[in-house]
């Protein structure tokens, strides 16, 4: 059964960068099945896709945050990282890694979430 | 970026009761839609894919239809576990745009 775990510090101030790791276990970073997915949820509000990689490394961003945003993925670890650089008021939410079969590329199994606050 | 609009967005319903929830997309998306279960303070569940397609291991009372720019997720019979929040979500273009939600409370 595959299960991803996201990983990182709940409180971030303004400006600064957050950073999350998800990690994968019982299934592989490296396959070629699959993307690795970051999708957020602002308290109480829908979701919201934040980008993939691939374990080739090849990426893809959604344009509204693609300034800010690097997805990496460490085979040897087993993870895959987030980093949204200066973050504002409006990045608090509940960031869930996820992954998508590559054939359907639809989210099949998800991270518990982690709330992440920006704040000083 | 495609659009979403689900409807309605709050749905009283008592067990055993017949759910469907409407999904309309600002443009067509083929069949590249999901459905997805939320309950609070868990991630989203994967119900249906590609329209129609049943996910592994969900039950059957759940089944989705539709192309183009409208969608219907349908609910044969109301379980206690099945109030929850609704989303769907568009694959047809990138980015993967999901809906605002549909809440599903006990009538």
């Amino acid at each position: 059964q595959v299960q991803l775990q996201e990983s990182g510090p709940g409180l971030v101030k303004p400006s600064e960068t957050l950073s999350l790791t998800c990690t994968v276990s019982g299934g592989s970073v490296s396959s070629g099945s699959y993307y690795w997915s970051w999708i957020r949820q602002p308290p109480g509000k829908g979701l919201e896709w934040i980008g993939y990689i691939y374990y080739s490394g090849s990426t893809n961003y959604n344009p509204s945050l693609k300034s800010r945003v690097t997805i990496s993925v460490d085979t040897s670890k087993n993870q895959f990282s987030l980093k949204l650089s200066s973050v504002t008021a409006a990045d608090t939410a509940v960031y869930y890694c996820a992954r998508a079969p590559a054939k359907t590329r639809y989210f099949d199994y998800w991270g518990q979430g982690t709330l992440v606050t920006v704040s000083s | 970026d495609i659009q979403l609009t689900q409807s309605p967005s709050f749905l009283s319903a008592s067990v055993g009761d017949r759910v469907t929830i409407t999904c309309r997309a600002s443009q067509g998306i083929s069949s590249y839609l999901a459905w997805y279960q939320q309950k609070p303070g868990k991630a989203p569940k994967l119900l249906i894919y590609a329209a129609s397609t049943l996910q592994s291991g969900v039950p059957s009372r759940f089944s989705g239809s539709g192309s183009g720019t409208e969608f219907t997720l349908t609910i044969s019979s109301l379980q206690p576990e099945d109030f929850a929040t609704y989303y769907c979500q568009q694959l047809n273009s990138y980015p993967p745009t999901f809906g605002q939600g549909t809440k599903v409370e006990i009538k």
